[in-house]
C-alpha cells in the first residue's frame, strides 16, 4: 500500500496569512503515460463530511476559493492557502488513487492564530 | 442536485451484522463508480471498499476482505454495505461517496455518514 505522511500534524496560522500543508507518498503517484499526478486534497469541517478541493493535484474543484491551491509532482505535493479565512478552520487530507487500496493522509488540523 | 443519504448505522454486539444502505439522486446512478469511506471518533479517512458503475466489480480494503458486501441495485438508485462479523475496530461513521466517473480516482461528493458503534 501507498503510505500517504501529511505535515504539520496540525498548523496555526493567521488570519489573512498564507497556510501550507505537506504531503508526501511512499512511492511515486505520477503516472508516466499520461503526465497526472493521482492526488487529490480534501477539507473537512467539524461534524461535516469531507469535501473535495483539488484533483490531479493541481486543479482545483468547481466552487472552490482561488485562495486555495495545489501543487508539487511524484511524491511531494504541497496545498495552499494563500490568504487565510476564518471558514478555513478544518482537517485536511491528501488521498493518492493511483493504485489500489486508495489512502489517506493521517490529516493536518488548520486553526487561526 | 447530488445527494447521498447514508441509513442503517447503529448499536450492534461484538460479531454481529449490520447493512447500510445509501440512497443517490440528482444524477444518473449507473454511469459512476461508488464507495464507502469510514472514519473512527477522532480519526482520519479509511477506504474501506468500491463498487464498478455497473456492480460487476468490487474493491475491498484488507481490514474488512470476506466480511464486508458491497453491492448495488442500480434500479432503486441505492449502494449497500453488508458488514459481518463486526469487530470493536470497526466502529466509524461510514460515508457513502461518490466517484467523479465510472474510474476509481476522487471523489466528488459525500453522503453525511452513518454511525456504526460495535459494542457489548
Amino acid at each position: 500500500d501507498i503510505v500517504m505522511t501529511q505535515s504539520p500534524d496540525s498548523l496555526a496560522v493567521s488570519l489573512g496569512e498564507r497556510a501550507t500543508i505537506n504531503c508526501k507518498s511512499s512511492q511515486s503517484v505520477l503516472y508516466s503515460s499520461n503526465n497526472k499526478n493521482y492526488l487529490a486534497w480534501y477539507q473537512q469541517k467539524p461534524g461535516q463530511p469531507p469535501k473535495v478541493l483539488i484533483y490531479w493535484a493541481s486543479t482545483r474543484a468547481s466552487g472552490v476559493p482561488d485562495r486555495f491551491s495545489g501543487s508539487g509532482s511524484g511524491t511531494d505535493f504541497t496545498l495552499t492557502i494563500s490568504s487565510l479565512q476564518g471558514e478555513d478552520v478544518a482537517v485536511y487530507y491528501c488521498q493518492q488513487y493511483y493504485s489500489s487500496p486508495q489512502t489517506f493522509g493521517q490529516g493536518t488540523k488548520l486553526e487561526i492564530k | 442536485e447530488v445527494q447521498l443519504v447514508e441509513s442503517g448505522g447503529g448499536l450492534v454486539p461484538p460479531g454481529g451484522s449490520l447493512r447500510l444502505s445509501c440512497a443517490a439522486s440528482g444524477f444518473t446512478f449507473s454511469n459512476y463508480a461508488m464507495s464507502w469511506v469510514r472514519q473512527a471518533p477522532g480519526k482520519g479517512l479509511e477506504w474501506v471498499s468500491a463498487i464498478s458503475g455497473s456492480g460487476d466489480s468490487s474493491y475491498y480494503a484488507d481490514s474488512v476482505k470476506g466480511r464486508f458486501t458491497i453491492s448495488r441495485d442500480n434500479s432503486k438508485n441505492t449502494l449497500y454495505l453488508q458488514m459481518n462479523s463486526l469487530r470493536a475496530e470497526d466502529t466509524a461513521v461510514y460515508y457513502c461517496a461518490k466517484y467523479m466517473d465510472l474510474s476509481l480516482y476522487y471523489f466528488d461528493y459525500w453522503g453525511q455518514g452513518t454511525l456504526v458503534t460495535v459494542s457489548s
